[in-house]
């Protein structure tokens, strides 16, 4: 069976400073990895995504993520936030033997001023 | 536009009732999920369907139904044998195929009270 962890459930940051959103998981086949953003109320919007190549994927609005097989990571980066990225973060996973996706818990990203 | 439709957007039931949740989609996308969000434990999958008349059990099927007779529509029954139905519910499909990411409707906030 495969899993998503997502090691922080809340990351508190002050606008303009760095920030990475930590993503594990857990399978015995190679997987393809997304991460994925939710306003309040609303569904999720895709941020990046990492199907194979370069292991440093760059996304929309900034972000940027890398995969490690080894330790099999998939962690979230942005060298400067903003308030605007006040938001929810999934890191999901779809095994490439089935259709399923499989998300983590998600991660509060709360930026202050 | 095209898009995934989920309607509606809120939706308040009595205990013991049944429910069916819409979500439509005009994507021309093969696969089509259903997933349940509670605060602090992400996404989860309800049902997902690879193909019209086909559809797979997630990891909390129990209280739940789906069908699939069309290709644009993969509605959710929300059973009385559902011991906690109260949560948003979230829709997405994708092409069905290697890497391809989710495109997810804004979701339906059912209150059973």
């Amino acid at each position: 069976a495969q899993s998503v962890t997502q090691l922080d459930s809340q990351v508190p940051v002050f606008e303009e400073a760095p920030v990475e959103l930590r993503c594990n998981y857990s399978s015995s086949v190679s997987v393809y990895l997304f991460w994925y953003v939710q306003y309040p109320n609303q569904g999720l919007q895709l941020l990046l995504k990492y199907l194979s190549g370069s292991t440093l994927v760059k996304g929309i609005n900034g972000f940027e993520a890398e995969f490690n097989k080894s330790q099999t990571s998939f962690h979230l980066r942005k060298p400067s936030v903003h308030i605007s990225d006040t938001a929810e973060y999934f890191c999901a996973v779809r095994p490439q033997n089935t259709g399923k996706l499989i998300f983590g818990q998600g991660t509060t990203l709360q930026v202050k001023p | 536009d095209g898009g995934i439709t989920q309607s509606p957007k809120y939706l308040f039931r009595k205990e013991g009732q049944n429910v069916t949740l819409s979500c439509e989609q005009n994507l021309n996308h093969d696969a089509m999920y259903w997933y349940r969000q509670d605060p602090g434990q992400g996404l989860r999958l309800i049902y997902y369907s690879q193909i019209v008349n086909d559809f797979q059990k997630g990891d909390i099927a129990e209280g739940y139904s789906v069908s699939r007779e069309k290709k644009e529509s993969f509605p959710l029954t929300v059973t009385s044998a559902q011991k906690n139905p109260t949560a948003f519910y979230l829709c997405a499909s994708s092409i069905s195929g290697k890497g391809t990411e989710a495109f997810f409707g804004q979701g339906t906030r059912l209150t059973v009270v």
